[in-house]
């Protein structure tokens, strides 16, 4: 265990609707960020947040992506009108950047989604 | 932007053999390599990392090195157990956005089956 939580672990939704997702990075932890992982490939950047500001994100990602860090501790990732493309594992990943060095990232277990 | 690819995909050794993984990059300033271990339905744990100013660091059984001039990182897993099964993921930051080094992009992986 990481320390790093994802609430729901699983979600299964039609296609259209919205669904919400909600990471709980380590807590000393400034960077926060947000990965999709399909079958068979490696983790793919969505976003990231230096503690509330949203710093980066994907040219791939789609409008209907919305992410927060309001209060630079949790985050959420919506997803609007889902499509069955969407499936796929959500992982949130969190570190501490500090001394100018390439922050080591740490994973949480995932939100399976499944689009139906 | 950096591209990151992971030899080979799947890889079959008896218990008590080693299992060698390697992984190449092209950009020439990464500095920093991380490796991660993915077991069925759960997020990816990290198991070891290097930075670009060592050649080679080890932690028990588990070893990796990088050789900066030819742009390539291995793993090494020496007395291979059953439980070392999983999916292996190497890494390095991306490049393209901003300079910032936050993202990492991930190899494909590679599956690695340990027979008792």
């Amino acid at each position: 265990d990481t320390g790093v939580s994802q609430d729901p672990r699983h979600k299964i939704t039609k296609r259209g609707q919205n669904v919400t997702f909600r990471c709980d990075p380590i807590s000393e932890h400034n960077r926060l960020y947000w990965y999709r992982q399909t079958l068979g490939q490696g983790p793919e950047f969505l976003t990231y947040f230096q503690n509330e500001a949203q710093l980066e994100k994907s040219r791939l990602l789609s409008d209907r992506f919305s992410a927060e860090r309001p209060k630079g501790s949790f985050s959420t990732l919506e997803i609007q009108r889902t499509e069955q493309g969407d499936s796929a594992m959500y992982l949130c990943a969190s570190s501490l950047l500090a001394g100018g060095h390439t922050d080591t990232q740490y994973f949480g277990p995932g939100t399976r989604l499944t689009v139906l | 932007g950096e591209n990151v690819e992971q030899h080979p995909s799947t890889l079959s050794v008896q218990e008590g053999d080693s299992a060698v993984i390697k992984c190449t990059y092209s950009d020439s300033a990464s500095n920093y390599f991380p490796w991660y271990k993915q077991e069925l339905g759960k997020g990816p744990q990290l198991i070891i990392d290097i930075r670009s100013n060592v050649g080679e660091k080890k932690d028990q059984r588990i070893a990796v090195t990088l050789n900066k001039t030819a742009k390539h990182f291995s793993l090494h897993i020496t007395e291979t157990q059953p439980e070392d099964s999983a999916v292996y993921f190497c890494a390095a930051p991306d490049s393209n956005y901003g300079g910032s080094q936050g993202n990492l992009i991930f190899g494909k992986g590679t599956k690695l089956s340990v027979k008792p």
